[in-house]
């Protein structure tokens, strides 16, 4: 069935370091792919998605590249915040239903 | 704009015992989901809804009970509760959600609910 792998947190960076979470998923067909983010005491928000194969996606500086070659949809950011501090989910559109993975969180110090 | 809201916030129940957790949204989407999530595990999906009147098993069905007569609400019936259900449910909703195509989910704020 499908499944969504991503990195095991948590992930620790300093303030403007460069941050990268990776994702592989596998599945049947050409799903579509999502990052998630969740602030404490909050629920999942729609970060950015990606559509088809080589399709970007990006938001507030957060960016990540559909990757059918390597079934990978890794998140990027080039100089991280205080204010990104948050549980990062990597999901994959299968079949009614969007399938997550376990989730990264990510601590950034001044 | 409301947008998904659940109900209630915190909950804690008895083995044993019998709930429901609500969930309205107030987006017409067609698609509504259940989710669970617990440390190191994600979201599990639990129930979901492709429409009123429709509703179809997820991951982890076993000792929830969900229906659709509207296509606002969406409740999670926990029948006999147990410790194992402690966790934070979270009901999501999406304007399209069926096959392989799926516009992006919209959460609600999470139910925490504990069963000692």
């Amino acid at each position: 069935g499908n499944s969504v792998t991503q990195m095991e947190g948590p992930v620790t960076l300093s303030e403007e370091a460069f941050l990268t979470i990776n994702c592989t998923y596998t599945a049947t067909g050409y799903p579509s792919l999502f990052w998630y983010v969740q602030y404490p005491g909050e629920g999942l928000q729609l970060l950015l998605k990606a559509t088809k194969a080589d399709d970007k996606g990006s938001n507030k500086g957060f960016e990540a590249t559909y990757r059918k070659e390597t079934t990978s949809f890794h998140l990027e950011k080039g100089s991280v915040q205080v204010s990104d501090s948050a549980v990062y989910f990597c999901a994959s559109g299968g079949y009614n239903k969007l399938i997550f993975g376990a989730g990264t969180r990510l601590a950034v110090h001044p | 704009n409301a947008g998904v809201t659940q109900t209630p916030k915190f909950q804690v129940l008895k083995t044993g015992q019998s709930m429901t957790l609500q969930c309205a949204q107030d987006m017409n989407h067609e698609y509504m989901s259940w989710y669970r999530q617990d440390p190191g595990m994600g979201l599990r999906l639990i129930h979901y809804s492709v429409g009123a009147g429709i509703t179809d098993q997820g991951e982890v069905p076993n000792g929830y009970n969900v229906s659709r007569s509207t296509t606002e609400d969406f409740p999670l019936r926990l029948l006999s509760a147990a410790p194992s259900q402690t966790s934070v449910y979270f009901c999501a909703s999406s304007r399209t959600g069926t096959g392989e195509t799926h516009s992006p989910l919209h959460f609600g704020n999470g139910t925490r609910l504990t069963v000692t």
